[in-house]
């Protein structure tokens, strides 16, 4: 167990409203990441952070924010929900790597968004 | 653009049986990664390879990365139905801290 928690697992919201999901860790992890999941397109990067306050955009950044005001938080915000953004959403952190060895990254289970 | 192509994108096959699954790019990588997606779940890591033309054993999962280091391979020997999943390669990069991933094999092993 990673420790990561996704919230919420499932929702159902309507085109236009926002939309903010939420990703915690108990493991003080430097970097966490958000994807999204679509068939056919494998993980795809949204957002990511490098501590807190520290972040950078994904390939596929557009209609997103993020914001990490705690090392343990990191949220993922549509100011406006689209249908094509509905998706499966994942968080991840980054476990500690070795030399030329990168860290092995750890997922929460998943946040299930489907925009009407 | 980085691109890695996996294939079969989908393979059902029966119990016992052996396969492989693939993953390639034009690209050179410094590691690839394999996960194993298991429905309503994350991704899980199975191996890292960092070495061209290195190969590793996990019980009867065998990966091995290229010589070049831009192609993967990953083969199950007499697949059993807890093999079942979604297969992912990630490639990573010396230059940054971002994994490049493949759209990912379905594979059901089918009693």
């Amino acid at each position: 167990d990673a420790g990561i928690t996704q919230s919420p697992r499932h929702k159902v919201t309507e085109t236009g409203t926002p939309v903010t999901l939420r990703c915690h860790q108990t493991e003080n992890h430097r970097y966490m990441y958000w994807y999204r999941q679509d068939p056919g397109h494998g993980l795809r990067l949204i957002h990511y952070s490098y501590g807190v306050k520290d972040t950078d955009k994904g390939e596929v950044s557009d209609g997103y924010s993020v914001s990490r005001s705690k090392t343990e938080d990191f949220l993922l915000t549509l100011e406006s929900a689209t249908s094509s953004q509905t998706s499966v959403y994942f968080c991840a952190i980054k476990g500690q790597g070795a030399r030329r060895i990168p860290g092995e990254l750890f997922f929460g289970e998943g946040s299930r968004l489907t925009v009407l | 653009t980085q691109l890695l192509e996996q294939s079969p994108q989908f393979l059902s096959i029966q119990e016992g049986e052996n396969l492989t699954v693939y993953c390639n790019s034009s690209s050179v990588f410094s590691s690839l990664q394999w996960y194993r997606q298991e429905p309503g779940e994350g991704p899980v890591l199975l191996v890292t390879v960092v070495t061209g033309g290195e190969v590793k054993k996990l019980k009867r999962l065998t990966f091995q990365f290229g010589d070049a280091r831009k192609d993967s391979s990953l083969h199950i020997t007499a697949a059993q139905p807890g093999d079942t999943g979604l297969y992912l390669c990630a490639g990573g990069m010396d230059s940054n801290y971002q994994l490049i991933w493949g759209a990912g094999t379905k594979l059901i092993i089918k009693p």
